[in-house]
């Protein structure tokens, strides 16, 4: 398969710690993107990472990407409770056309 | 408008029903998805169209038949679906040149 894998599957943290998550892919990408999705429901944009950046920021979200490890990361600092959502990396290959493939997902929860 | 909206929001069906699953967006965007999403998975890819034209089937049953009647519209219908179907069903749009997609909220599927 293509997809993104993505670790952990489920993370479960104390509100104001930070949440790393990790996805690994298989092929040349055009950008990397993250997503976030609440109680199954529609998904929303978080970040894009084309193939020649290494990291962006965007508030508290830090995004790495390492194209030699085809692996990135999504760091969420000082997190809230509102955090809690399941996340997922999602890869536009090369070659692929608009094809938007997701990883498993991580399903973090933030405690108060 | 960031919006795509999905209608209807939840639906059941039998075996034999046909219906439809509508999505509309007004952000002059002219890549339109569908992807079916089962619980505590990630989203799968099932349908792409490019300027109103399919570009991606991913092997998607016959029973399920996509239309783009417009730029703004994208349909799923559905017909003779069985039980395993169920899921819910994402509509997301984004510009062709593949960067941000935007999704709708969803249809929860039952069939029955």
């Amino acid at each position: 398969s293509q997809q993104g894998e993505e670790d952990p599957q489920a993370l479960s943290i104390q509100e104001g710690e930070n949440a790393t998550m990790n996805c690994s892919y298989k092929t040349s990408i055009n950008n990397l993107q993250w997503y976030r999705q609440n109680s199954g429901r529609g998904l929303v944009h978080l970040i894009l990472i084309r193939s020649n950046e290494r990291e962006k920021h965007s508030g508290r979200l830090r995004v790495t990407l390492d194209t030699s490890k085809k692996s990135s990361s999504l760091l969420i600092t000082a997190s809230r409770a509102a955090d809690t959502a399941s996340y997922f990396c999602a890869t536009d290959f090369k070659a692929a056309g608009n094809k938007l493939t997701f990883g498993g997902g991580t399903r973090v929860l933030v405690k108060p | 408008d960031t919006e795509v909206t999905q209608t209807p929001k939840h639906l059941v069906m039998g075996m034999t029903n046909k219906k439809s699953l509508k999505c509309e967006q007004h952000m002059g965007h002219r890549a339109m998805y569908w992807y079916k999403q089962k619980a505590k998975k990630p989203p799968e890819l099932m349908f792409v169209y490019s300027y109103e034209k399919l570009s991606i089937n991913e092997s998607v049953p016959s029973r399920f038949s996509p239309e783009c009647p417009n730029s703004s519209l994208l349909n799923l219908h559905l017909h003779a679906l069985q039980p395993e179907d169920s899921a819910l069903y994402l509509c997301a749009s984004s510009q062709v040149r593949l960067t941000e997609a935007f999704f709708g909220q969803g249809t929860r599927l039952t069939v029955v």
